[in-house]
């Protein structure tokens, strides 16, 4: 069966530190793909990344960064510098294969507060 | 924003009736799915729609139905409504990609309150 596990339920950070939120996936399918999200105060869910398991090079947007380590069933996300505006819940999700498992299969979030 | 929206954004109703919740998906996409979110379960996936079609099922109860009409909106339909039914719903929308899934965008939910 797939799960995620966001080991990290809340987190609190000043301003400028870094931040690195942890991901844990379990999935048998040779191809799957892992998503981070977003979802601020206002309650929206926002789209940040998504990586697919066959391409592991890692990526640096901005502020943010990811770790994808298949090693280690790992899918982590780094804020560099945060800031107060990053204070929200991020979750981490897994889909399958293409077909018919697109569904996205999610972590329990972690709450980030970056106090100033 | 994402493109997708929904209505309407807060439901308040009483156990054992009828709600019926909507969804625009982003233009020129094709699949809707929906989620449900709740405090004690978390984000949970319920139905996938592809084009009028349904795709895939996961942990909707009975009382719970969809469908996506021609012009690719579609509807969620909870019925007999329990306090346990009060959550989140969210619907997402994507272009399919043959061989890659694909990335799901978000409509702002509409919050049920079931009283």
């Amino acid at each position: 069966a797939q799960k995620v596990t966001q080991a990290q339920t809340e987190i609190s950070v000043v301003e400028k530190e870094d931040v690195t939120l942890d991901c844990v996936y379990e999935t048998r399918d040779t191809t799957y793909y892992l998503f981070w999200y977003k979802q601020p105060p206002s309650g929206e869910l926002v789209f940040l990344i998504r990586r697919n398991s066959f391409d592991e090079q890692n990526e640096i947007s901005g502020r943010y960064s990811w770790n994808f380590q298949k090693s280690t069933s790992s899918f982590n996300f780094t804020i560099t510098a945060s800031q107060v505006v990053d204070s929200a819940v991020y979750f981490c999700a897994l889909s399958g294969n293409a077909g018919n498992n697109r569904k996205l299969i999610w972590g329990l979030g972690t709450s980030l507060a970056v106090n100033p | 924003d994402s493109g997708v929206t929904q209505t309407p954004k807060h439901l308040i109703t009483a156990t054992g009736q009828r709600v019926t919740l909507r969804c625009s998906p982003r233009s020129g996409d094709l699949s809707v799915y929906w989620y449900q979110q709740s405090l004690d379960q978390g984000l949970q996936f319920l139905i996938h729609y592809y084009n009028g079609e349904e795709r895939a099922k996961g942990n909707i109860l009975e009382r719970f139905s969809a469908q996506q009409f021609p012009d690719l909106h579609s509807e969620l339909n909870l019925s007999s409504l329990e306090l346990g039914d009060s959550a989140l719903y969210f619907c997402a929308s994507s272009v399919p990609d043959r061989l890659y899934t694909d990335t799901q965008y978000f409509g702002p939910g509409t919050r049920l309150t079931v009283l």
